[in-house]
C-alpha cells in the first residue's frame, strides 16, 4: 500500500518549458488535491478534484492546469514555467469527510 | 473563501516545558480543524483532528481546544521532547469532500534540549 506517490520528485526547468506533475493514490479515494508550499507562506491549494471528472481552481491556480484521469490519478501541469513557480509541490487525497494525506512531494527549480 | 491565520510564527521552549499554538479562522461554516506536523524534507502528516462538534480532544501529550464562537482553536503539547521539534500546521474547511483545506502559515517549534 503506497499512499500517495507523486513523481517526479526533483525537477529543473528553465522558464518557458513546460512539464507535468504526476500523482496516484491507491486509497480507493474520491478527492485529491495540489497544494504548493512555499517558505514562510504554508501550503497552499493550486487546484482540487472533490470527484472524478471534477476540478476546481484553488488559491493560486495561475499558470497551471490540471487533469483528473482516473480515480487514482490527478497530474498537474506547468505550460510554461516561471521562476516564480520554484516551489515544492504537494499532491494529496481524501476520503471525503476524512484525513488528507499527501505525497513525499516535488521539488521544482526553475531558472 | 477559509482564511486561517496561525501564531506564533516561531517557539522555542525547553525539553519538558509545554507548547501552545494558535490559530483562528474567519469562516463559521468551517467544521473541520486538524493539525500537521512536518519535519524537515519531509510531507505533512496528521498529528490530530477535532470536528466542530467537540471542544476539546486529547492523545497523549497533544490535544486540541475548539472555540467555534470565538472561531479559534490551538494546539497543545505538553512534556515536550526533541522529537517535537518540527513545523506544525493548522487547517479548517467545511467539508473535506468538496471544499479543500485551508492552511495557516505554519508555526516552526524548536525543543532545546
Amino acid at each position: 500500500n503506497a499512499g500517495v506517490t507523486q513523481t517526479p520528485k526533483f525537477q529543473v526547468l528553465k522558464t518557458g518549458q513546460s512539464m507535468t506533475l504526476q500523482c496516484a493514490q491507491d486509497m480507493n479515494h474520491n478527492s485529491m488535491y495540489w497544494y504548493r508550499q512555499d517558505p514562510g507562506m504554508g501550503l497552499r491549494l493550486i487546484y482540487y478534484s472533490a470527484s472524478e471528472g471534477t476540478t476546481d481552481k484553488g488559491e493560486v491556480p495561475n499558470g497551471y492546469n490540471v487533469s483528473r484521469l482516473n480515480k487514482r490519478e490527478f497530474s498537474l501541469r506547468l505550460e510554461s514555467a516561471a521562476p516564480s513557480q520554484t516551489s515544492v509541490y504537494f499532491c494529496a487525497s481524501s476520503y471525503s469527510g476524512n484525513t488528507i494525506y499527501f505525497g513525499e512531494g516535488s521539488w521544482l527549480t526553475v531558472v | 473563501g477559509e482564511n486561517v491565520e496561525q501564531h506564533p510564527s516561531t517557539l522555542s521552549v525547553q525539553e519538558g516545558d509545554s507548547a501552545v499554538i494558535k490559530c483562528t479562522y474567519s469562516d463559521s461554516a468551517s467544521n473541520y480543524f486538524p493539525w500537521y506536523k512536518q519535519e524537515l524534507g519531509k510531507r505533512p502528516q496528521l498529528i490530530i483532528d477535532i470536528r466542530s462538534n467537540v471542544g476539546e480532544k486529547k492523545d497523549q501529550r497533544i490535544a486540541v481546544t475548539l472555540n467555534k464562537t470565538a472561531k479559534h482553536f490551538s494546539l497543545h503539547i505538553t512534556e515536550t521532547q526533541p522529537e517535537d521539534s518540527a513545523v506544525y500546521f493548522c487547517a479548517a474547511t467545511a467539508d473535506t469532500g468538496r471544499r479543500a483545506l485551508t492552511f495557516g502559515s505554519g508555526t516552526r517549534l524548536q525543543v532545546q534540549p
